[in-house]
């Protein structure tokens, strides 16, 4: 089973600051079959960015995924109000999907 | 609108049974598998296991192999999890999701439903 790790465990920042989430896997992700999803208090979890860096239907701009291999970033250009919010790396490249275990972006 | 429409809350005793569910309209429900998620309380996402609805073939994580069953009905367009005797631990939040963009088989998860809260307690 690949195990994802995420970090920081918490981002503290302001709006319009930038973000930059890793996710590292303990072995290859194939064929970056790598997704990000956002989740509010209170609300199911959004797909964001799948396949490492393609935005999913109705994402903004300024969320943007990159990485292969065992190493993905999720980068948020300017912080708005509304993206403070838990963020899971999930892969699901093998019969087993397995999700990191969050970043928390949360208001300096 | 593509949607998945789950049960409502639940609270149980430890050792009682539990079927819930997970109704997709909108799409061709036996098109996309279904994942059933676990969220402890203030705790991350857990994957549970799968189903395609075609066929109804499933597969689990080993964290829940043997403790819960996922099961389809096509004709109703509903995936099922259930447990036949529910522990304190299986007080979680419980979301199904489908499968829905991606490769041909290995596809993230698109749309979610609104969660089922499973309360466990004597």
């Amino acid at each position: 089973e690949i195990v994802l790790t995420q970090s920081p465990g918490t981002l503290s920042l302001s709006p319009g600051e930038r973000a930059t989430l890793s996710c590292r896997a303990s072995q290859s992700v194939s064929s970056s079959y790598l997704a990000w999803y956002q989740q509010k208090p209170g609300q199911a979890p959004r797909l964001l960015i799948y396949g490492a860096s393609s935005r999913a239907t109705g994402i903004p701009d300024r969320f943007s995924g990159s990485g292969s291999g065992t190493d993905f970033t999720l980068t948020i250009s300017r912080l708005e109000p509304e993206d403070f919010a838990v963020y899971y790396c999930q892969q699901y490249g093998s019969s087993s999907w397995t999700f990191g275990q969050g970043t928390k972006v949360e208001i300096k | 609108e593509v949607q998945l429409v789950q049960s409502g809350a639940e609270v149980k005793k430890p050792g009682e049974s539990l079927r819930i569910s997970c109704k997709g309209s909108g799409y061709s429900f036996t098109s996309y598998w279904i994942s059933w998620v676990r969220q402890m309380p203030g705790k991350g996402l857990e994957w549970m296991g799968r189903i395609d609805p075609s066929d109804s073939y499933t597969n689990y994580s080993p964290s829940f192999q043997g403790h819960v069953t996922i099961s389809a009905d096509k004709s109703i367009s509903t995936a099922y999890l259930q447990w036949s005797s529910l522990k304190a631990s299986d007080t979680a939040m419980y979301y199904c999701a489908r499968h829905g963009v991606g490769g041909s088989t290995n596809r993230a998860f698109d749309i979610w439903g609104q969660g089922t809260m499973v309360t466990v307690s004597s």
